[in-house]
Formats: structure tokens, sequence, C-alpha cells
């Protein structure tokens, strides 16, 4: 079926940095853009990232720009999200999720089960 | 664009009509989705660009709006629906945005 699986997660001290892993299966990974998306204990949604189908895109909110990087490799439909300089207002799941659609005029279609992060000394 | 929802919270009975709101601080057109997320659990979606139903979705879920005010209708409130629903935009792909998330509990 399809299915994204995230993985990396964990606790790390504030100023560290962590990488996160989406992995797809049961779809054509390639032909997707996909998002990261956050939500804190407690809050709501938190747009992260988006990154086309190719790579060759790349979108982040103000929240984390220049200190996230989205990235992915087609070949072994993973995608990524590279996260530096973490501060404990980073804390909160992490879920991946994809574009439903050709475009990225869509809403996200097909959500992971999420990975925690914890940033704390 | 900030996405505004409106209530917060909502207490309603098995049964009710429920209608929640999303208002974009500028206009999206029609590219509005909404989300119900259940505790501990992932995002699921309900309806894309404003009004189309997902595959699946029970029919009692509706959408309309364009522009900056937008709507979800629940018919018929159903012992799976209470969850938490977020709408988002989707226009601007440079800053994506959610609601800020509308809890429904039961009276």
């Amino acid at each position: 079926q399809v299915q994204l699986v995230e993985s990396g997660g964990g606790v790390v001290q504030p100023g560290r940095s962590l990488r996160l892993s989406c992995t797809g299966s049961g779809f054509t990974f390639r032909a997707y853009a996909l998002h990261w998306v956050r939500q804190a204990p407690g809050k709501g949604l938190e747009w992260v990232a988006l990154i086309s189908y190719d790579g060759n895109s790349e979108y982040y909110a103000d929240s984390v720009n220049g200190r996230f990087t989205i990235s992915r490799d087609n070949s072994k439909n993973t995608l990524y999200l590279q996260v530096n300089s973490l501060r404990p207002e980073d804390t909160a799941v992490y879920y991946c999720a994809r574009v439903g659609g050709a475009t990225y005029h869509h809403g996200m279609d097909v959500w992971g089960q999420g990975t925690t992060v914890t940033v704390s000394s | 664009i900030q996405m505004t929802q409106s209530p917060s919270t909502l207490s309603a009975s098995l049964g009710d009509r429920v209608t929640i709101s999303c208002r974009a601080s500028q206009s999206i057109d029609g590219w509005l989705a909404w989300y119900q997320q259940k505790p501990g659990k992932a995002p699921k979606l309900l309806i894309d660009k404003a009004s189309t139903l997902q595959s699946g979705v029970p029919l009692r879920f509706s959408g309309s709006g364009f522009g900056t005010e937008f709507t979800l209708t629940i018919s018929s409130l159903q012992p799976d629906d209470f969850a938490t629903y977020y709408c988002q935009q989707y226009n601007s792909y440079l800053e994506m945005s959610f609601g800020g998330g509308t809890k429904v509990e039961i009276k």
C-alpha cells in the first residue's frame, strides 16, 4: 500500500544537528513533490519545507530557513530533512507528506506516522 | 498568508450540523485543503481545492468557499468525527500555512 515512513528522530542538545529520513513505498516516489510538516506538543500543524519531484526546487518556512535543508534521493525513495542549530522550540513531531497531484496546488494526501524530535539539554 | 480558523473549540452532539470557518489574510482563490487529526495520529486529507471530497471520505463532509472565506461542514455529526480539524492554504508554495485548528468535542 501507499506508505511513508519517517525515522531519525531523538533527543538532542540545543545547537546540535539531526537528519530525519522518510522512505516511500507503494507509489512512484520520483513523481511527487513532498513536504515536511511539524507539530509541537499540544500545538497545531506548522508547514516546514517543500521539495519538487526532482529535487531541483526547495521552499522553506521563515522559522527554519537557513537552518533546515530538505533533500531527496529518488534512487532510494527517500526524503531527508537536515536540521541544524536546533533550538528548544524545534521540539515537535515531524511528518513527511506527499503532494496529492502533479503540481504544488494540491493538499497533502499521504502522511507518515511522524518522528519525534526533542531538543533539550 | 495567515489562516484564521473559528471557533477554536466546538462542543456538539451526535447528529448536529457543524460548521467550521477558515479565513485567509489575502485571496487564495480555491487553493485550500481541510484535514482531520485524531490524538496521536497523522492528519488525514478530507477535502482538496476547497470543495473536492477525497475518495473514501463520508458524504456528510463538505467544503465551500473561494478567495478568503471558506467553510467545512459536517451535516450530521457521528462518533468518529470528534477530532481536530485544520485548514491549509497552498496558493503560495513559497510559504504554505495551516490554520490554528478547531477541536470538535462531545457536548
